[in-house]
């Protein structure tokens, strides 16, 4: 079945420093990857789009690389705040149809 | 105007009741979706409308019942709900031809 996943359940970094996070798929060739921040106990909120021609995007603080070779996509927040702390989610919608499959997600912790 | 607005914010009920959960988007898209999430898992399609008319259901139990009644209005009908069915409930909205969902910021449900 197609497979989103996110490796690190949980990752913490000091202030300052990159966070980069990483997002695998499996069992089909998505056309694009989505990433969305989501804070407790609230809907996520979408960050970046990256379709599959496309090798990096940026916005402000933000990076995401998308590599058809690995299958992999990674997002980087650079000079990372405590403000950053949240849940990063993966996703992306399955071959031809409206369902958007979310990898489990990542804890982001960033200490002052 | 990229907000999709959910009512009420938290929700108590027993399984007897019978409630609704609601949902409200005026970016005039034209596909909704109601997602259930469990805390530290990603969220979980449930439904799908697009141009009013219901295209997905995900094997959802007959005790929840979904209701369009117009392009910027989405319901979630609750009947006898059991307490696994305790959740974070989301509503998304986006355009038929876009790829990128809005979400609410959620209802939390709680089945005593």
């Amino acid at each position: 079945s197609q497979k989103i996943e996110q490796n690190s359940e949980a990752l913490n970094i000091q202030e300052g420093k990159t966070a980069t996070l990483t997002c695998n798929y499996t069992n089909y060739s998505p056309a694009y990857l989505q990433w969305y921040r989501q804070d407790p106990g609230r809907g996520p909120v979408f960050l970046l789009l990256i379709r599959e021609n496309e090798k990096e995007k940026r916005k402000e603080r933000l990076k995401v690389t998308f590599d058809t070779t690995l299958k992999q996509s990674l997002f980087h927040i650079t000079a990372s705040q405590p403000a950053d702390s949240a849940t990063y989610l993966c996703a992306s919608r399955n071959t031809g149809g409206f369902k958007t499959i979310f990898g489990a997600g990542t804890r982001l912790f960033v200490k002052a | 105007d990229t907000e999709v607005t959910q009512t009420p914010k938290h929700l108590v009920m027993g399984m007897t009741n019978k409630k609704s959960l609601k949902c409200e988007q005026h970016m005039g898209h034209r596909a909704m979706y109601w997602y259930k999430q469990k805390a530290k898992k990603p969220p979980e399609l449930m439904f799908v409308y697009s141009y009013e008319k219901l295209s997905i259901n995900e094997s959802v139990p007959s005790r929840f019942s979904p209701e369009c009644p117009n392009s910027s209005l989405l319901n979630l009908h609750l009947h006898a709900l059991q307490p696994e069915d305790s959740a974070l409930y989301l509503c998304a909205s986006s355009g038929h031809r876009t790829d990128t969902q809005y979400f609410g910021p959620g209802t939390r449900l709680t089945v005593l």
